[in-house]
């Protein structure tokens, strides 16, 4: 059975940073990409970043792109995503997804989530 | 990148069917048959309805089914039944942002 745990989220200030970790099992984890989405409370999914099965093909929303960094460790089976200089917007829920393939970018197989709350 | 634009809601009677437009432009939808349907039920995660426009997991009932024509997507569900009531999300591919997220449609079952 495939299973998405993600953990790592939490209140933090403006500015600050912080790392998430999706942990990954029921499936060959190194044969396919990976994904972050989120979706702010009471609002809709938004498509964070991915990264390919070898870490050779990488991509971010335009919102994030130069503040958060995709990454995965395939011998730990591990996803992540480092996340700093953290906005209010920003503040979701961010749910790791598995592609259907290398880079297919239809996710087939979603955790339950971890709350990022940006607040002072 | 802009997100694509589906209509905020949509209802229908049990046995009805209904269809959930997605639209987007020449560097989306219009390009790629790379476009893809998730339900959500309130407080739970997403799920995969439809890939590649038209194609189903396996596991997902026959009643859903994805087309395209032009720079516009649609999701149709057959027999609406009570546990169809959900958000519906479109997604395609978008070259070099390169995913795209509509923002959503509230499916109501009379």
């Amino acid at each position: 059975e495939v299973q998405l745990v993600e953990s790592g989220g939490g209140l933090v200030q403006p500015g600050r940073s912080l790392r998430l970790s999706c942990a990954a099992s029921g499936f060959t984890f190194d044969d396919y990409a990976m994904h972050w989405v989120r979706q702010a409370p009471g609002k809709g999914l938004e498509w964070v970043s991915g990264i390919s099965w070898n870490s050779g093909s990488i991509g971010y929303a335009d919102s994030v792109k130069g503040r958060f960094t995709i990454s995965r460790d395939n011998a730990k089976n591990s996803l992540y995503l480092q996340m700093n200089s953290l906005r209010a917007e920003d503040t979701a829920l961010y749910y790791c997804a598995k592609d259907m393939g290398m880079w297919e970018l239809h996710f087939d197989y979603w955790g339950q989530g971890t709350l990022v709350t940006v607040s002072s | 990148q802009s997100a694509l634009t589906q209509p905020a809601s949509v209802s229908g009677s049990p046995g009805q069917s209904i269809t959930i437009s997605c639209t987007g432009t020449s560097s989306d939808v219009g390009s790629y048959n790379l476009v893809s349907w998730y339900q959500q039920h309130p407080g739970k995660a997403p799920k995969l309805m439809i890939y590649e426009v038209s194609k189903r997991p396996s596991g997902v009932s026959n009643r859903f089914s994805g087309s395209k024509s032009g720079n516009t997507a649609s999701l149709t569900i057959s027999g609406l039944q009570a546990e169809d009531e959900a958000d519906y999300y479109c997604c395609s591919y978008a070259g070099s942002s390169p995913v795209v997220f509509g923002g959503g449609t509230k499916l109501t079952v009379l």
